[in-house]
């Protein structure tokens, strides 16, 4: 098993422009997650899916948006980039909302 | 809501020594906790986790957390800490009336010395 995946490794965004960030599992988990890492900030949530069809959003939610089409994919998409989101976005599976969760390796993304 | 503190940025120890890094929470309803490890640029890893049963839980490379109710924490411990320990350490919690959203700590650094 491949895990979870993310692309790309890093990512240099002018201000507004638009991309998405992929992310893909194959363990057949129920449960997706996105957060971004800030300095001494933590793991910050911000959006999350249990199950394909279904998200909501998590502490942070503004400027991103998700959809889950597949149980394999949750895509992370920039709207419009701002400099406030340079940061680091990690992806994560569970197989249950109370279980243990998967990571990918992490999106480095700067916005000048 | 639910809300986890992590009240240590930083960590120090000798190699050999015994580790203890702090976490306190804060959820409605049953707490599932854990406890993740992240190296420079890397993804975190699962630790540990405590759902419920023995307060004491034990987990990969020796490390081992206490479950407390009553004082609602969950610290980490390790009896002789290795340089190879040296890593960013975070704390979540997941709850049963709020399934699928974790809340992190905002992480403690542990500096292993030889």
């Amino acid at each position: 098993n491949a895990g979870v995946t993310q692309t790309p490794k890093f990512q240099v965004l002018k201000t507004g422009q638009s991309m998405t960030l992929q992310c893909a599992q194959d363990m057949n988990h129920e449960y997706m997650s996105w957060y971004r890492q800030d300095p001494g900030m933590g793991l910050r949530l911000i959006h999350y899916s249990v199950g394909a069809g279904i998200t909501d959003q998590g502490e942070v939610p503004n400027g991103y948006n998700v959809s889950r089409s597949t149980t394999e994919d949750f895509p992370l998409r920039l709207l419009s980039a701002a400099p406030s989101q340079t940061s680091v976005y990690f992806c994560a599976s569970s197989r249950e909302g109370l279980d243990t969760q998967y990571f990918g390796p992490g999106t480095r993304l700067t916005v000048l | 809501a639910q809300s986890v503190a992590q009240p240590e940025d930083q960590v120090n120890v000798a190699e050999g020594n015994p580790l203890t890094v702090k976490c306190t929470y804060s959820v409605s309803g049953n707490p599932y906790l854990f406890w993740y490890v992240q190296y420079p640029n890397r993804g975190l890893q699962f630790l540990l986790k405590y759902i419920t049963g023995d307060n004491l839980v034990k987990g990969s490379y020796g490390f081992e957390a206490e479950f407390n109710k009553s004082q609602t924490s969950f610290h980490l411990k390790k009896p002789s800490a290795l340089v190879s320990d040296s890593a960013l350490y975070f704390c979540a919690v997941r709850a049963n009336t709020n399934a699928g959203k974790s809340t992190f700590g905002d992480g403690t650094t542990l500096t292993v010395k030889p």
